[in-house]
């Protein structure tokens, strides 16, 4: 697609249950990252991929989140026995993945996780 | 680690008033330096960027200088429009691959 896109836009969940999160990154861009953003906050980082590997997973909070892409392509983030403070918007960001670390990232709308 | 600090919004401007928000960091090395903008219901944009040292990035009559010596980025632009009204990020990215972004600062211009 043209874009970056995540679905779905929104999730409500009980507390304890189990999400998945999608995102499809803009054809060809072989990274992948995903951030966490919380109200009144800048994003804070997850995870990234360079191709189908996790390069990059300093980011996250605890063994209840994990992230893969199979493919190099679409990736899924999951969230096991979820909590109230995991409510957030989860945003997926891909680039060309070119060395030296200048190229620019580009966003998803994100998906608003709320958890009860 | 690497962090990034922004001024405090929200900022409230009139049309055609000057704008600046601050924004400096901390990072190892020689970082790269972004500025994003969140429009209402909408995702992360980039606004501009730079990757070394006395870099100007401008777009959108908006304009941000790295000064390395003050490991600063400040957003200016001289004439806000209302439809500048966003939240603004600054934003670098280090040695790894992954970005550090500030809090944000709400701008709301009004006619």
């Amino acid at each position: 697609g043209a874009g970056v896109s995540q679905t779905p836009s929104n999730k409500v969940t009980e507390k304890g249950k189990y999400v998945e999160l999608r995102c499809d990154p803009i054809s060809g861009h072989t990274a992948l990252y995903w951030y966490r953003q919380s109200l009144g906050q800048g994003p804070e980082f997850l995870i990234y991929f360079q191709g189908t590997g996790a390069a990059d997973d300093s980011g996250l909070p605890n063994d209840r989140f994990f992230a893969v892409r199979p493919e190099g392509s679409v990736s899924t983030l999951k969230i096991q026995r979820t909590e109230r403070g995991d409510s957030a918007v989860y945003l997926c960001a891909s680039s060309s993945g070119q060395p030296g670390g200048k190229e620019t990232q580009y966003f998803g709308p994100g998906t608003r996780l709320l958890v009860l | 680690g690497d962090s990034v600090t922004q001024m405090e919004g929200p900022v409230t401007l009139s049309e055609e008033a000057f704008l600046t928000i601050n924004c400096t960091y901390t990072a190892t090395g020689y970082p790269s330096l972004f500025w994003y903008v969140q429009y209402p219901g909408e995702g992360l944009q980039l606004l501009l960027k730079a990757t070394k040292a006395d870099d100007k990035g401008s777009n959108k009559g908006f304009e941000a200088t790295y000064r390395k010596e003050t490991t600063s980025f400040h957003l200016e632009k001289g004439s806000v429009q209302v439809s500048d009204s966003a939240v603004y990020f600054c934003a670098l990215r280090g040695y790894g691959q992954n970005f550090v972004f500030g809090p944000g600062t709400r701008l709301s211009v009004l006619p």
